[in-house]
């Protein structure tokens, strides 16, 4: 089982709240993602990072920011959110093979706007 | 566009019996072809993963297979077990940046019933 965590892993909060997900891994990858899924629906990749102090916006356009400033941390912030930021926000790392980027996922957030 | 597409959507088998779940990939350059299985409320986890040379790839009763003339893939599952009940992600990589640009396919919901 990969070495990657995400809290908390259930979260609801009211509208206009600063929420701050947190992803760590212990593998020493370099890349990390955050991915947004909603129920019955296909990952979408809204922020990477090559490594520390690097920071990329993703596929899907998003509100939340990103920092990288450890390389096993990648926290994730909304600065005021909004019910249409309700979904599961998954986090992933992957190792520097460049052929195989095999990708290891956290657990997942569960994310409730009110 | 590059495009993952699974069927079927969802699936509802009995205990003991097999599976086939099929994915198409319109992906290019192909790198390489992943399944991931996604229990409820978690993240995904990597059963199998196959470059463009490999046919088939087995991880005990996960067989996958690759097509890549057609851009085919099937993923097998023999004698399901009620913890076989998840969702079945098709993940295709391609070769056209160092990030490793992943494409999701929405899953197949797949239930075992005892």
């Amino acid at each position: 089982e990969a070495d990657i965590y995400q809290t908390p892993r259930y979260l609801v909060i009211g509208t206009g709240k600063k929420i701050t997900l947190e992803c760590s891994q212990t593998m020493g990858h370099d890349k990390m993602y955050w991915y947004q899924q909603d129920p019955g629906m296909e990952l979408h990749l809204i922020h990477y990072s090559y490594g520390v102090n690097s920071t990329e916006k993703g596929d899907l356009s998003s509100e939340s920011t990103v920092s990288r400033i450890r390389t096993e941390h990648f926290p994730l912030t909304l600065e005021s959110a909004r019910p249409s930021h309700t979904s599961q926000y998954l986090c992933a790392s992957s190792d520097r093979d460049r052929f195989s980027y095999e990708q290891y996922f956290g657990p997942g957030t569960r994310l409730t706007v009110t | 566009k590059n495009q993952v597409e699974q069927s079927p959507q969802s699936l509802i088998i009995l205990e003991g019996k097999n599976c086939t779940l099929q994915c198409n990939y319109t992906v290019s350059p192909f790198s390489n072809l992943r399944w991931y299985k996604q229990d409820t409320g978690r993240g995904p986890v990597s059963l199998t993963i196959m470059t463009f040379s490999e046919n088939t790839k087995s991880n005990g009763r996960y067989t996958a297979t690759l097509d890549a003339d057609t851009k085919q893939s099937s993923l097998h599952i023999t004698a399901s077990q009620l913890s076989d009940s998840a969702s079945y992600i098709c993940v295709v990589s391609d070769r056209g940046s160092t990030l490793g640009r992943l494409y999701f396919g929405r899953g197949t919901q797949l239930t075992v019933w005892p």
